[in-house]
């Protein structure tokens, strides 16, 4: 089975503070994505990146950053967390061809705070 | 863009079948999906469609009409455990198979 693991379950962080979220897939997976999914807007992309060192911005990258210097690992990087980023935040990885591709693996989630 | 529309909430009795809604509005299309989310775990994938017609896998079904730009998933013989977040997703063009979800319908199994 594919794994996605996110390092931190859950997070408080106060303003201003520099947030990295991590994202760790076992299966050699080519495509990773963060997702944040709030109550009433459902899952919004923020970032993805379909191989090591690129990167594109989804619907609402403002605020955040992300690094993939490996293919297993894909981080989320909030350079000046605000209030208005607590949030549920989910990591993905998917093949990049074949029926696999079609699947988006997610992790178990980080539930971020910003006080 | 997509824009993707689906019920916030539904309610439906153990034993019987149901049938939750999608549409949506898209410049392109690479194929419809369906995920599972029970309350504080991650989604999990229920089903793909890229063609017309009806996907069926055990008790979950899925159709989509491309024209129509109409997606359901169909749940029958509800079990109590079916009670979740059904989030139905666009996959666009060019997306690097990047998904733009709905809100999700959450599903109510009673008794």
């Amino acid at each position: 089975d594919v794994k996605v693991t996110q390092s931190s379950r859950y997070l408080v962080k106060r303003t201003g503070e520099k947030v990295f979220l991590e994202c760790v897939q076992d299966m050699d997976h080519e495509n990773m994505f963060w997702y944040r999914q709030d109550p009433g807007l459902g899952l919004r992309l923020i970032y993805f990146s379909y191989d090591v060192k690129m990167k594109e911005k989804g619907d609402i990258p403002e605020g955040y950053s992300v690094s993939r210097e490996k293919k297993e690992r894909f981080s989320l990087i909030l350079e000046s967390a605000s209030t208005n980023q607590t949030s549920m935040y989910l990591c993905a990885s998917s093949s990049a061809g074949g029926s696999g591709a079609n699947v988006l693996t997610f992790g178990a989630g980080s539930r971020l705070t910003v006080l | 863009g997509q824009n993707i529309d689906q019920p916030t909430e539904m309610t439906a009795t153990e034993g019987a079948i149901v049938q939750i809604n999608c549409t949506y509005q898209t410049s392109g299309f690479n194929g419809l999906f369906w995920y599972q989310q029970h309350a504080g775990e991650a989604p999990t994938f229920l089903s793909y469609n890229v063609l017309d017609g009806l996907e069926e896998k055990g008790r979950f079904s899925s159709f989509l009409s491309r024209s129509k730009g109409y997606s359901y998933l169909l749940l029958k013989e509800l079990q109590m455990k079916d009670s979740a977040s059904y989030l139905c997703a666009v996959r666009p063009p060019n997306s690097g198979y990047a998904l733009n979800f709905g809100k999700g319908t959450s599903l109510l199994v009673t008794p």
